[in-house]
């Protein structure tokens, strides 16, 4: 049980193009999902805290025009990249929570490449 | 500080080895805790939930000790495919969860 699906997995795009990744939680209702980037040999970085029906929380210094994301249902959040620049290209993982004090469970993430 | 710490390690162990890690979070009305193992370029997978009583599965055991606001996570008989970044995720109150920026192990023949 508790399976968070992300896709794409994979995606080239070029710079100056907009890139929408899902996240879903396929067995049960996520009120919070989170969104995180690494990068290559460093640590996960919360980027935002996404909660259903209303605006997501961001992390200090990430972007919150440049990093939309929408939470329109329980089992659904979106991160867009817009105007993706060859230094956002990263690897992007959601997580989702089941419940009250439940572990995290992560979406297989989304590498990132901007060309 | 930060909110949860641990030692990055690396941690080089022979096969067989026994190495333990140790993850302290500041915030003492922390609720739940957790250890994950992450391998290069994958998601962070799930290890185990830590206990106030302490828990073992396998290998595998966790303690957590609230005086001190650290948990720790022991591994025996290390293997091969035991080498990953171990990280430590602590929800400090109401779904804010918050990682440490991971263990790194490398277990060698």
């Amino acid at each position: 049980g508790a399976v968070v699906s992300q896709h794409p997995s994979r995606v080239i795009c070029k710079s100056g193009t907009s890139v929408k990744i899902e996240c879903r939680s396929l067995d049960f209702q996520a009120t919070t999902m989170f969104w995180y980037r690494q990068f290559p040999k460093q640590s996960l970085m919360l980027m935002a805290t996404s909660n259903e029906g209303s605006k997501a929380t961001y992390e200090q210094g990430v972007e919150k025009d440049k990093f939309l994301i929408n939470h329109a249902s329980l089992t659904l959040s979106t991160l867009t990249v817009t105007s993706a620049h060859p230094e956002d290209s990263s690897f992007y993982i959601c997580s989702a929570l089941p419940g009250v004090r439940s572990p995290l469970h992560f979406g297989n993430g989304t590498r990132l490449t901007v060309t | 500080r930060k909110e949860v710490e641990q030692d990055p390690g690396p941690f080089n162990v022979p096969e067989g080895a026994t190495v333990a890690f140790n993850c302290t979070y500041s915030n003492s009305a922390s609720q739940s805790f957790f250890w994950y193992r992450q391998d290069c370029r994958k998601e962070p997978k799930l290890l185990m939930s830590v206990y106030s009583s302490g828990n073992e599965d396998g290998r595998f055991t966790a303690q957590l000790n609230r005086a001190s606001q650290y948990i720790s996570l022991l591994i025996r008989d290390s293997k091969l495919s035991d080498s990953a970044t171990y990280l430590c995720v602590v929800n400090r109150n109401n779904n804010d969860m918050r990682f440490g920026a991971g263990t790194r192990l490398t277990v060698k023949p």
